[in-house]
């Protein structure tokens, strides 16, 4: 069964430094892959995807992530956060080799940023 | 820009209640789905929805539960006599045809409580 895994529940950075949010799946086949972002009392935004071609694919906000086959991870960066960036993200995976293809998510990473 | 719209935002009931939440797909998509997120956990798959049959469904969708589109707009989640364990944020999501129409489209939530 295909899982996701988000390692940490919360990532704490200062305004202006690196954010790096780590995901990694499981899976026979690559899925594809998606970051969602939640902000407090809000639904479910999508900030990227990849899906096939290039494996750097840029989103909305700044946030860019890298798919690498060889680590089996989609970790998610942007080189400057900002205040507004305080929100909860969700890696998810899609399964390109079952019929209805539901998402797959990990358990979220809580991202703080500190002035 | 179109939106999936769930109502209401809040919900509150007693337990053993009926609840039925509603949701309006983007217009012109096909698949829908359901996806509840217990506060503080990760978001899980409960049933996905296609050409007017459940397509698949978790293990967490229970004969407590069943979808209906009873018109060409709605898509709703019953919970026929709720449990304490049902208070989480429920989402609603939709999903065009076609392989590369990967991203499904969230809708804001449902917040269900039960006391």
């Amino acid at each position: 069964a295909q899982s996701v895994t988000q390692l940490g529940s919360h990532v704490s950075v200062s305004e202006g430094a690196l954010v790096l949010l780590r995901c990694n799946y499981s899976s026979s086949v690559p899925p594809y892959l998606f970051w969602y972002v939640q902000y407090p009392n809000q639904g479910l935004q999508l900030l990227l995807k990849y899906t096939t071609g290039a494996t750097l694919v840029k989103g909305i906000n700044g946030f860019e992530a890298e798919f690498k086959k060889s680590e089996t991870s989609f970790h998610l960066t942007k080189p400057s956060a900002h205040m507004s960036d305080a929100a909860e993200y969700f890696c998810a995976a899609l399964g390109v080799n079952t019929g209805f293809q539901k998402l797959v998510f990990g358990t979220g990473t809580r991202l703080l940023v500190s002035p | 820009e179109p939106e999936v719209t769930q109502t209401p935002s809040h919900q509150v009931t007693q337990m053993g209640q009926e609840v039925i939440l509603r949701c309006v797909p983007i217009s012109n998509h096909l698949y829908f789905y359901w996806y509840r997120q217990i506060l503080g956990q990760k978001v899980e798959f409960l049933v996905s929805f296609y050409n007017n049959e459940i397509s698949e469904k978790s293990e967490i969708f229970d004969d407590q539960f069943s979808v209906e589109r009873p018109d060409g707009s709605n898509f709703t989640l019953k919970i026929r006599s709720t449990k304490l364990e049902d208070s989480a944020m429920y989402f609603c999501a939709s999903r065009p045809s076609g392989l590369m129409n990967t991203e499904a489209f969230f809708g804001q939530g449902t917040r269900l409580t039960v006391v």
